[in-house]
């Protein structure tokens, strides 16, 4: 069953501006991934939150978790052209299992 | 340089046809991974191995097989590709919690 649901399907964006995906997930979690994949391309990671962890940086992009509503965001600042690409959501249960289940995915345009 | 690789990247084949889509990584990853990605949706998994010898079946099923002889290479068989098995096809390693990803194969069966 899906375990990932990223809100919005698309966002569509001019340069300069935030974008902000959210996630949300419905079985507990050991950590939750952020991936971006460009068109027709292999999925390049971009962040990993632990569950006991609130939030985490990483050079424009921000990611929160909230484990108590099963969701987390991903925020990106500063939206450029090479934005472009859909992000998925990614969550790993934990254990010895090391399988992640992956979101629909948002896809992002930013405008020039 | 330490990757993932894929081939062919792109494949057009008739209905029936055996093929074998690779995977190597350079990475010396226990883990290996491979999904079934229609265009613009969700990956859904279909296979993985956490070591030499070691394949499991993933949460989608599917048509087909995997063998992990040696740590680096993961490849994915179809013993008689039908058209249901147009998708991409993509192949991802992993240490411990971060999956590196290959290009992909784009696989259509007419």
């Amino acid at each position: 069953s899906q375990q990932g649901e990223e809100d919005p399907q698309a966002l569509s964006i001019q340069e300069g501006e935030n974008a902000t995906m959210n996630c949300s997930y419905k079985t507990s979690i050991n950590n939750l991934q952020w991936y971006r994949q460009n068109s027709g391309r292999g999925l390049v990671h971009l962040i990993l939150i632990r569950s006991n962890e609130r939030e985490k940086h990483s050079g424009r992009l921000r990611v929160t978790l909230d484990t108590s509503k099963k969701s987390s965001s991903l925020l990106i600042t500063a939206s450029r052209a090479a934005d472009t690409a859909s992000y998925f959501c990614a969550t790993r249960s934990g254990g010895s299992n090391y399988k992640l289940t992956f979101g629909k995915g948002t896809l992002l345009t930013v405008n020039p | 340089e330490a990757d993932i690789y894929q081939t062919p990247r792109y494949l057009v084949i008739g209905t029936g046809k055996k093929i074998t889509l690779e995977c190597s990584q350079t990475m010396g990853h226990d883990k290996m991974y491979w999904y079934q990605q229609d265009p613009g949706m969700e990956l859904h998994l279909i296979h993985y191995s956490y070591g030499v010898n070691s394949t499991e079946k993933g949460d989608l099923s599917s048509e087909s097989t995997v063998s992990r002889i040696r740590t680096e290479h993961f490849p994915l068989t179809l013993e008689s590709a039908r058209p249901s098995h147009t998708s991409q096809y993509l192949c991802a390693s992993s240490d411990m919690h971060e999956q590196f990803f290959g290009p992909g194969t784009r696989l259509t069966v007419l």
